[in-house]
């Protein structure tokens, strides 16, 4: 059985970081794109980010892609010894302040499919 | 950047058939997939690559993609259905998401 599980989230002040994580188990972790998608309060699903698995070839595998709103403050990374995944925010804004889901990709490798499994979700509350 | 637009909102009588508009500038040449998000759970894949269903879902679920729109269709619609509903698609390596219908089963 597939599962996402998300922590790390919490109340942080503007300006401040916060590290995600997403502990994965039930499928092959490496070799699937994983993917962050957030929901503010009351608001629609907005992707975040993604990381590509390792079946979408040397030159592929591990690349990542960022929503406009997040590119140079988010960064994606995966531990695929502990099949884990990570999302660390820098700069936070209250725009920032949602829901953040961790979800896989329904195909191995690369980036563009849908997401298939999703976690419970982690709020993050960006506020002074 | 792209845009994927929704209805805001729709509506359907137990039994009868629902539609769901999804429309992006030729989104036909892309894979679109639906989700169903109830209040205060995590979205569910309903629909993958158009047309496609997930194992557990439903066969009262169906999509389709062509031109400039695709559409999730839910035949003989039940109180369980009612829910957001969001496509969404890829666009240039980023994922873009509709802003969501609601859907009311009167």
């Amino acid at each position: 059985e597939v599962q996402l599980l998300e922590s790390g989230g919490g109340l942080v002040q503007p300006g401040g970081s916060l590290r995600l994580s997403c502990a994965a188990s039930g499928f092959t972790f490496s070799s699937y794109a994983m993917n962050w998608v957030r929901q503010a309060p009351g608001k629609g699903l907005e992707w975040v980010s993604a990381i590509s698995g390792s079946a979408a070839g040397i030159y592929n595998a591990g690349s990542t892609y960022y929503a406009d709103s997040v590119k140079g403050r988010f960064a994606f990374a995966r531990d695929s010894t502990k099949n884990t995944m990570y999302l660390q925010m820098n700069s936070l804004r209250a725009e920032d302040t949602a829901v953040y889901y961790c979800a896989k990709g329904e195909s191995v490798g690369a980036v563009g499919t849908g997401f298939d499994y999703w976690g419970q979700g982690t709020l993050v509350t960006v506020s002074s | 950047s792209y845009e994927l637009t929704q209805p805001p909102s729709v509506s359907a009588s137990p039994g009868q058939t629902a539609s769901i508009t999804c429309s992006g500038d030729k989104l036909g040449d892309k894979y679109a997939s639906w989700y169903q998000q109830k209040p205060g759970q995590s979205p569910v894949m309903v629909i993958y690559q158009d047309s496609k269903r997930p194992s557990g879902i439903p066969e009262r679920f169906s999509g389709s993609n062509s031109g400039n729109t695709a559409t999730l269709t839910i035949s003989g619609t039940q109180a369980m259905d009612e829910a957001d509903y969001y496509c969404q698609a890829w666009d240039s390596s980023t994922a873009v998401f509709g802003g969501g219908t609601k859907l009311t089963v009167l």
